[in-house]
């Protein structure tokens, strides 16, 4: 079954204990990317990978680290999280950028909680 | 900057026709998106639209897209309670190389 997993799903950590969201997909897809949810500010992208050791920033890196060594794998990394990092966080792939009619799959969601 | 702009509710009473609306700020959006996202699951992609097209119907799902005004509609016909989801419109801006969503309108069927 085509898909793509996160792990875990659920976490609730302390402020300054680093972690680590893993992201895997089945699909073969170059594209990967990372969202946090926020309560009336939508999906928020973070960072992406066009391809195997290509990543970029998005909207807000701020706090966040990424890798793309294999291209089924994408962590998200939070070398000292904080609070305000609290959020749901979505992997994504594509076989593209995301653009055009390629549809990007979603993980199901890592809740975060940062005390 | 790119925007893309949604109300954040929308109740309707069951068999009636949702309607929710988006609008966005960058004309270069060259195809525009509505996910839907069920409780506690990710975001699917339920349809989508290309900017040189003004509607497109799909059973129960009918995408308006008025780019005169850069307006978005999607109206779901006989609403069920299955429709009961937030619905997140989204736009692929070429000039930025990326997907840009709105805020999400949860959906929310009355008996």
């Amino acid at each position: 079954e085509a898909q793509v997993t996160q792990n875990p799903r659920y976490l609730i950590t302390v402020t300054g204990k680093k972690l680590t969201v893993t992201c895997s997909q089945n699909m073969n897809h170059e594209y990967m990317s990372w969202y946090r949810q926020d309560p009336g500010l939508g999906l928020r992208q973070i960072y992406y990978s066009m391809n195997v050791e290509v990543t970029d920033k998005g909207d807000v890196p701020e706090g966040y680290k990424v890798s793309r060594k294999e291209k089924r794998n994408f962590p998200l990394i939070l070398e000292s999280p904080s609070p305000n990092q609290t959020s749901l966080y979505f992997c994504a792939s594509s076989s593209t950028s995301g653009g055009g009619r390629n549809e990007q799959f979603f993980g199901p969601g890592t809740r975060l909680t940062v005390l | 900057g790119e925007d893309v702009e949604q109300s954040l509710f929308l109740s309707v009473r069951e068999g009636d026709s949702s309607v929710i609306n988006c609008t966005y700020t960058d004309s270069s959006s060259t195809y525009l998106y509505w996910y839907k996202q069920e409780p506690g699951a990710g975001l699917q992609l339920l349809t989508y639209i290309f900017s040189n097209m003004d509607m497109k119907q799909d059973q129960r799902l009918t995408v308006l897209l008025n780019k005169k005004d850069k307006h978005l509609s999607l109206r779901i016909a006989d609403t069920q309670t299955g429709d009961s989801a937030i619905y997140f419109c989204a736009g692929w801006y070429s000039s930025a190389s990326k997907i840009i969503f709105g805020s999400g309108t949860r959906l929310s069927i009355r008996p």
